[in-house]
């Protein structure tokens, strides 16, 4: 069974624009949760969806939102990027909402 | 959150079991132990959980104490590319949904 797949692998951007970072589940996996890891905080979690529905936040600005599909796949975007959202964005499904989580290679988001 | 605690740092031999410990003092009885981890930016590898009983799968073995406050990861037979941050969680539930709370972890590292 194909693992969680992240895309992009790698991304640049400038200071003001957006981005979205895009998600699929391992097949059959209903929940996927984001993460942000950075050297200076470390893994941080973002916001978890289950069923197309927010179910969890983080401790993020309102520039962080994202959603789920109806085929579970997950997008996160950030908008107005600033120079501290340079950091590895990863994601993670679930079978279910209390289920072991499994990582994606996550994206990494260099912001200039 | 049930806070964790593990050695900042160990070393371990080649082909020697590693046993790295973790502090759950705060564990309520219905909070599993997870255990991951994360090879050098990649995404956190899921290695193993327990609640009350010990487990062993294909990767590693995990002792619980009786009291539940304490844990051990075990690698049975280290090798090179075992070397890793593991991270000792005990995730949160809310309204239902988990989140994991990654600390510092312990930065494992074996030697030829």
């Amino acid at each position: 069974k194909a693992g969680v797949t992240q895309t992009p692998r790698y991304l640049i951007k400038t200071r003001g624009q957006q981005v979205t970072l895009s998600c699929s589940p391992i097949s059959g996996h209903r929940s996927v949760s984001w993460y942000q890891q950075t050297p200076g905080q470390g893994l941080q979690f973002l916001f978890e969806y289950f069923s197309e529905t927010q179910r969890n936040k983080g401790n993020f600005p309102g520039r962080f939102s994202g959603r789920q599909f109806s085929n579970s796949r997950s997008e996160m975007n950030v908008s107005t990027l600033e120079l501290g959202d340079s950091a590895l964005y990863l994601c993670a499904s679930s079978l279910g909402y209390q289920e072991t989580q499994y990582f994606g290679p996550g994206t990494r988001l260099l912001v200039l | 959150d049930a806070k964790t605690t593990q050695p900042t740092s160990m070393d371990c031999a080649e082909g020697r079991a590693a046993n790295l410990p973790c502090n759950h003092s705060t564990i309520s009885g219905n909070e599993y132990v997870y255990w991951y981890r994360q090879i050098h930016s990649q995404g956190p590898q899921y290695i193993i959980h327990g609640l009350k009983n010990n487990e062993t799968n294909e990767m590693a073995s995990l002792i619980i104490t009786e009291d539940r406050k304490s844990s051990t990861l075990i690698l049975p037979h280290a090798t090179l590319r075992d070397t890793a941050v593991y991270y000792c969680i005990a995730p949160s539930q809310y309204q239902g949904a988990q989140k994991l709370v990654f600390g510092q972890g312990t930065r494992l590292t074996i030697n030829p």
